[in-house]
């Protein structure tokens, strides 16, 4: 079966810091990988997709940059974090036609 | 651009009663419809989808949702909520194998 890894879990970081946050994928090939920024009220704001290796599509403008190096591998990065990148991220997968599993989600606070 | 509208930010209701949430989408050709639910504390799970056929779908715990497509509308039902039926619930719409797009959120609280 497929299982879907986000970590960490919860993450402090001061301004200016560089951030990486990893997701992997076990037991599917080729997956369509997102990440989304829940906050309350707004719902899940898809900020990047990738359908292959080395290929990411960016919804929004931001401070946040998304990398896919292996087929089951995605990574959200910053260079310099900013007071308004806390949030909490959400990695998910889905096949190419089918629903979207989420991981378990990273809480993220700039201070 | 493809947007998903969710009409209803919260919800309050008490057990037995009747819920409907309404979900609109804006794109005209084929789409694949989703709602989701998140319980407090938990992950977001799926409770049913539409790709074809039967614009009535069921789902888990006893939801339904109607996609009726001359609406852009796809409403999820459930005849009799209980209060364990309190979470987020958000409605999801792709247009294409790749982006999946989510609605704002509808938080339902159950009362006792």
């Amino acid at each position: 079966s497929q299982t879907i890894h986000q970590w960490p879990a919860t993450l402090v970081q001061p301004v200016g810091s560089p951030l990486s946050l990893e997701c992997t994928v076990e037991g599917t090939s080729n997956p369509n990988l997102y990440w989304y920024r829940q906050a309350a009220g707004r719902g899940l704001q898809l900020l990047f997709y990738s359908v292959g290796i080395g290929q990411i599509s960016s919804e929004v403008p931001q401070n946040l940059s998304a990398s896919r190096p292996q087929d089951r591998q995605f990574i959200l990065s910053s260079k310099k974090l900013l007071l308004s990148d806390s949030g909490f991220y959400l990695c998910a997968w889905r096949p190419r036609q089918g629903e979207a599993f989420f991981g378990q989600g990273t809480r993220l606070t700039v201070v | 651009a493809q947007s998903v509208s969710q009409h209803n930010h919260h919800v309050i209701l008490s057990e037995a009663a009747s819920l409907e949430l309404g979900c609109n989408y804006s794109y005209g050709g084929t789409v694949n419809l989703f709602w989701y639910v998140q319980y407090p504390g938990q992950h977001l799970q799926l409770l049913l989808k539409y790709f074809s056929g039967d614009p009535l779908v069921k789902g888990i715990k006893g939801f339904e949702a109607e996609f009726i497509k001359s609406k852009f509308s796809f409403n999820l039902r459930k005849p009799s909520v209980q209060w364990s039926d309190t979470a987020e619930y958000f409605c999801a719409v792709n247009i294409d194998d790749y982006k999946l797009s989510f609605g704002a959120g509808t938080t339902v609280t159950v009362r006792a």
